[in-house]
C-alpha cells in the first residue's frame, strides 16, 4: 500500500517570505500521479500543484513549485511570496494511473503572518 | 474546468434517523466518485469508492449497510449515513476523477451533526 507522509504537522512564514512544505511517500511503482491540494477553512479542497512521475521537470504553477526527487520519493511544495491567503491547510497526495483512488498525508498546517 | 457540487453543506439530523448526501457532477461524466470522511484537524480517509451501475467498494472497517453509496447515473452519487449516531459526526467530502487531467475535483463537502 502507499503511504503519504507529511512531518510538519504546523509551519508559519511571514507575509511575502518563502517557505517549504515537505512530503515523502512509499510506493514500488514506478509510474504514477503527485498532487498538492490547500484546504482553507472553507474546507474547499482546491488543487494547487500536480506532478506526473514520469517526469522529471519540477511542475510550477505562479508562486507554487515542487522539488521532486524520485529517487529520494520526496514531493516538497515551495511558496514563494506568501500571501495571506496562502493560509490553509496543505495535503501533499498519491495517486496511481489504474488505481483511482486518491491517498492523503496528514496535512500541513500553514500560517502566514503579516 | 470540471465542477462537483455537493449538497447539503450542512445538516443536523437525530440519532437513529438516516440522512442522505448527494454528490453531482456538473458539467461531466463520472462513473467513478470517491467518499471521504475528515475528522477534525485531520486528513482525509477514504471511505468507499462509488461505482456507477454496480456495487461500492469499501475500504476495510467501514461498515457497508451504515454507509450506503448509491450511483445510479453517470453524474450522481449518493451516500446515505442509516441509524444515525453520534459519533458519525463527521465531515464528508465527494470527489471524482478530472474527465480531462488527472486528479480529482472535490464537491465542497458536508458538515453532519448528528444529536
Amino acid at each position: 500500500a502507499q503511504t503519504v507522509t507529511q512531518s510538519q504537522p504546523e509551519m508559519s512564514v511571514q507575509e511575502a517570505e518563502t517557505v517549504t512544505l515537505s512530503c515523502t511517500y512509499d510506493t514500488s511503482e514506478n509510474n504514477y500521479y503527485l498532487f498538492w491540494y490547500k484546504q482553507p477553512p472553507s474546507r474547499q479542497m482546491i488543487l494547487v500543484i500536480r506532478q506526473e512521475a514520469y517526469k522529471q521537470q519540477n511542475a510550477t504553477e505562479n508562486r507554487f513549485s515542487v522539488n521532486f526527487q524520485k529517487a529520494a520519493k520526496s514531493f516538497s511544495l515551495k511558496i514563494s511570496d506568501s500571501q495571506l491567503g496562502d493560509t490553509a491547510m496543505y495535503f501533499c497526495a498519491f495517486m496511481k494511473p489504474n488505481n483511482n483512488d486518491m491517498r492523503f498525508g496528514a496535512g500541513t498546517r500553514l500560517t502566514v503572518k503579516p | 474546468g470540471a465542477v462537483v457540487s455537493q449538497h447539503p453543506s450542512r445538516v443536523i439530523c437525530k440519532s437513529g434517523t438516516s440522512v442522505k448526501i448527494e454528490c453531482r457532477s456538473l458539467d461531466f461524466q463520472a462513473t467513478t466518485m470517491f467518499w471521504y470522511r475528515q475528522f477534525p484537524k485531520q486528513s482525509l480517509m477514504l471511505m468507499a469508492t462509488s461505482n456507477e451501475g454496480s456495487k461500492a467498494t469499501y475500504e476495510q472497517g467501514v461498515e457497508k449497510d451504515k454507509f450506503l453509496i448509491n450511483h445510479a447515473s453517470l453524474t450522481l452519487s449518493t451516500l446515505t449515513v442509516t441509524s444515525a449516531h453520534p459519533e458519525d459526526s463527521s465531515f464528508y467530502i465527494c470527489s471524482a476523477r478530472e474527465p480531462v487531467n488527472y486528479g480529482y475535483t472535490f464537491g465542497s463537502g458536508t458538515r453532519l451533526t448528528v444529536v
